[in-house]
């Protein structure tokens, strides 16, 4: 079975601080997602990568970065986290390939900023 | 940019009844994905799709290119079904942008 795993379920950080977010992959995939899902808007696209050490900013990319060092390693920075950045985040991976992209999630980290 | 509505945006249904959620999208897509997602977070998805009809256990997806609609069935629906389902779409020339419908609601009672 395919594993995306994220680090920390629940956080509380306090303004201003970095954050750090991390994501593993066990099934070799090119891709990996950072999303972030708020009530009412659905999941939102923050960064995506193809490839170790490549990046594209999503729809919402303001506030954040991300590293891949690694294939299997996918992180999300806030650099100074605010308070309008409370929300719950998802990765996710998927294998480029003829059959499709199935896309497979962690289990989500829910980040409060105090 | 594609847009993607689900209805209904809740539902409650009794256990063994029959339950279907819609998606419409606006734009051209390369394949749609039915996820689930339960309360506490993770998301699993249930089907990826491009053209005609899937079927897993009591789940049933079907897609219907030309009208840029999409349905989720579930046979037979049960308390554990009750989650949130969403229903994304992968733009034509996209390998990975997805676009989100903001989910159903699901509650079964027994």
């Amino acid at each position: 079975d395919v594993k995306v795993t994220q680090s920390s379920r629940y956080l509380v950080k306090r303004t201003g601080e970095k954050v750090f977010l991390e994501c593993v992959q066990d099934m070799d995939h090119e891709n990996m997602f950072w999303y972030r899902q708020d009530p009412g808007l659905g999941l939102r696209l923050i960064y995506f990568s193809y490839d170790v050490k490549m990046k594209e900013k999503g729809d919402i990319p303001e506030g954040y970065s991300v590293s891949r060092e690694k294939k299997e390693r996918f992180s999300l920075i806030l650099e100074s986290a605010s308070t309008n950045q409370t929300s719950m985040y998802l990765c996710a991976s998927s294998f480029v390939g003829h059959s499709g992209n199935t896309i497979y999630f962690g289990e989500g980290s829910w980040l409060t900023v105090v | 940019k594609n847009e993607v509505e689900q209805s209904p945006q809740n539902l409650t249904a009794q256990e063994g009844e029959f339950i279907t959620i819609n998606c419409s999208y606006s734009v051209g897509i390369s394949a749609l994905h039915w996820l689930q997602q339960h309360p506490g977070g993770g998301i699993v998805s249930l089907f990826m799709l491009s053209s005609g009809k899937k079927k897993h256990g009591r789940l049933i997806a079907t897609i219907n290119i030309q009208e840029k609609h999409s349905s989720l069935h579930i046979t037979a629906s049960h308390p554990r079904d009750s989650a949130v389902y969403i229903c994304a779409v992968r733009g034509g020339g996209s390998n990975y942008k997805l676009t989100f419908g903001k989910g159903t609601l699901l509650t079964v009672n027994p």
